[in-house]
């Protein structure tokens, strides 16, 4: 248990679809990230967030959409997404200092695994 | 171009025996380095880190790093492999405090009994 919960842990959905993943950390971080993981590649860091303000989006597509309402929850909105997409998502935690990355480590959800047909 | 690479896709190893997964990297300053391991089917965990101070360092289960400056290296070691160590093990280096994270594509280490 690392104190990061993503749901849900597995979705398959058409390219018309849309749908959300979530992840909610207990561990009183002020900084959430997104990343997809795809086999053999680097993980691509997507979105990051910190003290719910967004500080990177890493020139990701707009059918990808995040959402912070707090510095506990992240939601990854999905629309029209592409087979392509098909990846792993992991959601991420960690305490950053105020203007910069930090040194401390990541704290990761298991992973969204997605589908998309 | 900032750059992080694990020329290793797999490495295999018997238990029992010493292993070593590689990582070197292609960043400007004085990095911070990491390694992650992944558990099938898990999230990636934090194995270790060097941020400054003794180039051999300690981390969970067993493992440890070396930080070699001169060959821009930071591989990952363990004196006596377990088949439980078998998972897909990430390099991470940030540049410098206000850089995120750059990533190694990652390499999966299989402990054979």
């Amino acid at each position: 248990e690392t104190g990061v919960t993503q749901t849900p842990r597995h979705l398959v959905m058409g390219m018309t679809n849309k749908k959300s993943l979530k992840c909610e950390q207990h561990l009183g971080h002020n900084a959430m990230y997104w990343y997809k993981q795809s086999a053999k590649k680097p993980l691509e860091l997507m979105f990051v967030y910190n003290f719910k303000e967004q500080t990177e989006n890493n020139s990701v597509p707009s059918r990808f959409s995040p959402e912070c309402p707090n510095s506990s929850h992240l939601f990854l909105h999905l629309h029209t997404l592409q087979p392509e997409d098909s990846a792993l998502y992991l959601c991420a935690s960690s305490h950053r200092p105020a203007g910069g990355a930090g040194t401390g480590e990541l704290f990761f959800g298991e992973g969204s695994r997605l589908t998309v047909l | 171009a900032q750059s992080v690479a694990q020329p290793e896709d797999q490495v295999n190893v018997a238990e029992g025996n010493p292993l070593t997964v590689k990582c070197t990297y292609s960043v400007s300053g004085n990095p911070y380095l990491f390694w992650y391991v992944q558990y099938p089917n898990r999230g990636l965990q934090f194995l270790l880190k060097y941020i400054t101070g003794d180039n051999l360092v300690k981390g969970s289960y067993g493992f440890e790093a070396e930080f070699n400056k001169s060959q821009t290296s930071f591989h990952l070691k363990k004196p006596s492999a377990l088949v439980s160590d078998s998972a897909l093990y990430f390099c991470a280096v940030r540049p410098d405090s206000n850089y995120q994270l750059i990533w190694g594509a990652g390499t999966k280490l299989i402990i054979k009994p």
